[in-house]
């Protein structure tokens, strides 16, 4: 059974550094052809996809944000990390990590909600 | 960017009622398509990968059909469950990127 969960802060200042951490259980990120990715929605809005990892340490940004975001892996905790540095109010949203194949996210966490306010 | 454009933004029906939801791609994505259903407060679930591939568990009164640049999803006979909000998702090029969903209402 595969299953994610997103962990990090609630609440960040404006210009501060958020970090996530998915930790993910029923599968390994060393098994060829698997990914982890995160995801976001805005409060009412639809879903923006930011960064994914795969197995071999392949890793893609969203282009608008690629400044901003690093993902890493950590094989042996079952964790992907992501951080985004800059935070401003309009990044307030729930983040989701999910496993991917390629292309498609199958499994999801539970999601987080992160606001930016001072 | 490939842009995904849903049609229509909101959707009323009723029980036992077969509807369709468009999604469509600024440039050709092939058939990597993928269509998700989201109910409030809940994450996306995956639905339907490559255009007409059913995840495993889902029901089959779902269906998805098209390719290049067209994709339709089709509820045969919508059940009290499937009121909830479905998005599409390419996968062709990155950046991924997600239609701005269907919200299907009871009538």
């Amino acid at each position: 059974q595969i299953t994610l969960k997103e962990s990090g802060p609630t609440l960040v200042k404006p210009t501060q550094t958020l970090t996530l951490t998915c930790t993910f259980s029923g599968f390994s990120l060393s098994t060829s052809g698997v990914g982890v990715g995160w995801i976001r929605q805005s409060p009412g809005k639809a879903l923006e996809w930011l960064t994914h990892i795969y197995w071999n340490d392949d890793k893609r940004y969203s282009p608008s944000l690629r400044s901003r975001l690093t993902i890493t892996k950590d094989t042996s905790k079952n964790q992907v990390v992501l951080t985004m540095t800059n935070m401003d109010p309009v990044d307030t949203a729930t983040y989701y990590c999910a496993h991917l194949t390629p292309g498609t996210f199958d499994y999801w966490g539970q999601g987080t909600l992160v606001a930016v306010s001072s | 960017d490939i842009q995904m454009t849903q049609s229509p933004s909101t959707l009323s029906a009723s029980v036992g009622d077969r509807v369709t939801i468009t999604c469509r791609a600024s440039q050709s994505v092939s058939s990597w398509l993928a269509w998700y259903q989201q109910k409030p407060g809940k994450a996306p679930q995956l639905l339907i990968y490559q255009a007409s591939t059913l995840k495993d568990g889902v029901p089959s009164r779902f269906s998805g059909s098209g390719s290049g640049t067209e994709f339709t999803l089709t509820i045969s006979s919508l059940q009290p469950d499937d009121f909830a909000t479905y998005y599409c998702q390419q996968y062709n090029s990155y950046p991924y990127t997600f239609g701005q969903g269907t919200k299907l209402e009871i009538k």
